[in-house]
């Protein structure tokens, strides 16, 4: 079946540090990827997505590339802010957006 | 601006007792889907629907039921709770038909404990 991984958390950096999330996924044949942010006591918000190979999604200065090569779709953010702190989650889907299959989150702590 | 609404926000059950966590909203999507979180496994699926009057099961059905009368509204009940059942649950809604650019919106969340 379909399956994502991503890295551990908690993950903690400085304002202004270079991010990466690693995810990567099982899949067959070719899913959509999507990364979404959970802000505190609020839902999931989509931050990205890319729903073919080499594909980069992007948006809020965070950005991320489909890879099929090493099934992976890592984001990446070049200076995070204090208001990046969140729980990031990679997830995929076969069909559509509808049935998603999510990883189990990346907490993200930026500290000034 | 409502978006997807949860209610109740929080809740508390006994092991036994039955509740219905309401999900509605108000942006006419035809695909309305149940997530639970737990720490440490991501958000699971629970059942979705397509449209009014058909729903499907997702990953971990068991222990729950749900319907779909009108296209705004997807509830989601609990017959008998157990503790496993204590969790974050969250609604999500799009506009489906295997839409791409249609991304899932999701409520707030319904922190459930059942003792």
């Amino acid at each position: 079946g379909n399956s994502v991984t991503q890295m551990e958390g908690p993950v903690t950096l400085s304002e202004e540090a270079f991010l990466t999330i690693n995810c990567t996924y099982t899949a067959t044949g070719y899913p959509s990827l999507f990364w979404y942010v959970q802000y505190p006591g609020e839902g999931l918000q989509l931050l990205l997505k890319a729903t073919k190979a080499d594909d980069k999604g992007s948006n809020k200065g965070f950005e991320a590339t489909y890879r099929k090569e090493t099934t992976s779709f890592h984001l990446e953010k070049g200076s995070v802010q204090v208001s990046d702190s969140a729980v990031y989650f990679c997830a995929l889907s076969r069909v559509g957006n509808e049935k998603l299959t999510f990883g189990t989150g990346t907490r993200l702590t930026i500290i000034p | 601006n409502a978006g997807v609404t949860q209610t109740p926000k929080f809740q508390v059950l006994k092991t036994g007792q039955s509740m219905t966590l309401q999900c509605a909203q108000d942006m006419n999507h035809e695909y309305m889907s149940w997530y639970r979180q737990d720490p440490g496994m991501g958000l699971r699926l629970i059942h979705y629907s397509v449209g009014a009057g058909i729903t499907d099961q997702g990953e971990v059905p068991n222990g729950y039921n749900v319907s779909r009368s009108t296209t705004e509204d997807f509830p989601l009940r609990l017959l008998s709770a157990a503790p496993s059942q204590t969790s974050v649950y969250f609604c999500a809604s799009s506009s489906g038909t295997q839409n791409y650019n249609s991304p899932l919106h999701f409520g707030n969340g319904t922190r459930l404990t059942v003792t």
